[in-house]
């Protein structure tokens, strides 16, 4: 599986859109960018995935690079819940395994 | 749907002893898995099965058996507990294995070794 790289910390303000970076410059063409996120040591949440092309749903939108190296997930209006830790992962078309890396801790700032 | 449910959700081991970590689903779903994470780390992965019947290591299943009899249910078992076993464990299951199928997680199992 590729590995993935994001960006230890972040902050957004409360209201705005967080927009989280990830690197996976090493995908092949049958992984899937998955994003979950965890909240304090609650089990990890689905957020959204996508294998090519951009995805929305009610959480938040994924935006894809034509070239798949690298990946954006956007929070379009953040709030102080959405402060936790976003994982950004890699995941094969025949996928027994998922890889987590450290993530990118967020903090939604009032 | 209660989805992931994985108990007990705190305990405490001595060295030596043994246990079993439980874990069942209620969605029919064929892949199930175990992560441990660490303090200040991501998840890694200790076993994980593609059906009833079928197991497979990961990146870390030294010190952890697995069995899978049925669909619903992926027990856990610490044969020997160590202190470097004290870790958070997160049960996770999806539809099918193929790479298009979220994982769903249970809450974890918080377990210290003395």
């Amino acid at each position: 599986d590729a590995k993935t790289t994001q960006p230890p910390s972040m902050d957004c303000a409360e209201g705005r859109a967080a927009n989280l970076p990830c690197n996976h410059s090493t995908i092949s063409g049958n992984e899937y960018v998955y994003w979950y996120r965890q909240i304090h040591s609650q089990g990890p949440q689905y957020i959204i995935h996508g294998l090519k092309n951009n995805e929305t749903n009610e959480m938040a939108s994924l935006i894809i690079t034509e070239d798949r190296k690298s990946s954006t997930l956007i929070l379009p209006h953040a709030t102080l819940r959405d402060t936790a830790v976003y994982y950004c992962i890699v995941r094969e078309r025949t996928g027994n395994q998922f890889y987590f890396g450290t993530g990118t801790s967020l903090t939604v700032i009032p | 749907n209660a989805g992931v449910t994985q108990t007990p959700k705190f305990q405490v081991l001595k060295t030596g002893q043994s246990m079993t970590l439980q874990c069942a689903q209620d969605m029919n779903h064929e892949y199930m898995s175990w992560y441990r994470q660490d303090p200040g780390m991501g998840l890694r992965l200790i076993h994980y099965s593609v059906g009833a019947g079928i197991t497979d290591q990961g990146e870390v299943p030294n010190g952890y058996n697995v069995s899978r009899s049925t669909t619903e249910d992926f027990p856990l078992r610490l044969l020997s507990a160590a202190p470097s076993q004290t870790s958070v464990y997160f049960c996770a299951s999806s539809y099918d294995f193929v790479g298009n199928s979220p994982l769903h997680f249970g809450n974890g199992t918080r377990l210290t070794v003395t």
